[in-house]
């Protein structure tokens, strides 16, 4: 699976976008884009992921460059509770989901302030 | 996860105790995972289950075994638990029938170990 770059950390004004970026740049056609967060030791949570296109959910936006080689995670209206860590995880897709190891970096840090 | 409970939630034990952690689902899914993590550390995978009868090794295997004794549960236990074993345990579920490709894991809320 390929390797992912992410900021250490990140700050975010609270009612304010935060943009977490990552780069994959040996990312392969056929590894989709993952994020997952987590909330001081509790469970990763699944925000999204996506393969080509933009795609949008409940939480968040997920913007995949053209060339695949960097995406960008979008929380639209950050709250004090999106202060995690954000794991961005690129991972290969197989049929039948063969191989479903998820490889978690160090993520990046959001501290959403006041 | 609420659909995803892991017991116990922090256990502390002494060195060459056998532990055993529960992890149970009420999601359905076919696939469960054992994660560990350490501080400053992302997640490694310990075992994975894609059903009842398929057990494999994750990265980290060594030191641990697993049950799943339904589809619904899936143990992992540490024969002699050694310090170094101290860590944060996370079991996970995925359903192989929501992707073709590519299947989304959800985690349950974590069992803390230390082992003195």
């Amino acid at each position: 699976d390929a390797k992912t770059t992410q900021p250490p950390s990140m700050d975010c004004a609270e009612g304010r976008a935060a943009n977490l970026p990552c780069n994959h740049s040996t990312i392969s056609g056929n590894e989709y884009v993952y994020w997952y967060r987590q909330i001081h030791s509790q469970g990763p949570q699944y925000i999204i992921h996506g393969l080509k296109n933009n795609e949008t959910n409940e939480m968040a936006s997920l913007i995949i460059t053209e060339d695949r080689k960097s995406s960008t995670l979008i929380l639209p209206h950050a709250t004090l509770r999106d202060t995690a860590v954000y794991y961005c995880i690129v991972r290969v897709a197989r049929y039948g989901g063969a191989t479903n190891k998820l490889i978690f970096g160090t993520g990046t840090l959001l501290a959403v302030q006041p | 996860d609420a659909d995803v409970t892991q017991t116990p939630r922090n256990r502390i034990t002494k060195t060459g105790k056998r532990i055993m952690l529960e992890c149970s689902q009420t999601k359905g899914h076919d696939r469960m995972y054992w994660y560990r993590q350490d501080p400053g550390l992302g997640l490694r995978l310990i075992y994975y289950s894609f059903d009842v009868k398929d057990i494999n090794k994750g990265e980290i295997s060594d030191g641990y075994s697993v049950s799943r004794q339904a589809q619904a549960k899936f143990s992992l236990s540490l024969e002699s638990a050694i310090p170094n074993q101290t860590a944060l345990y996370f079991c996970a579920t995925s359903d192989s029938m929501a992707s073709t490709w590519a299947d989304t894991q959800y985690f349950g809320p974590g069992t803390r170990l230390t082992v003195l």
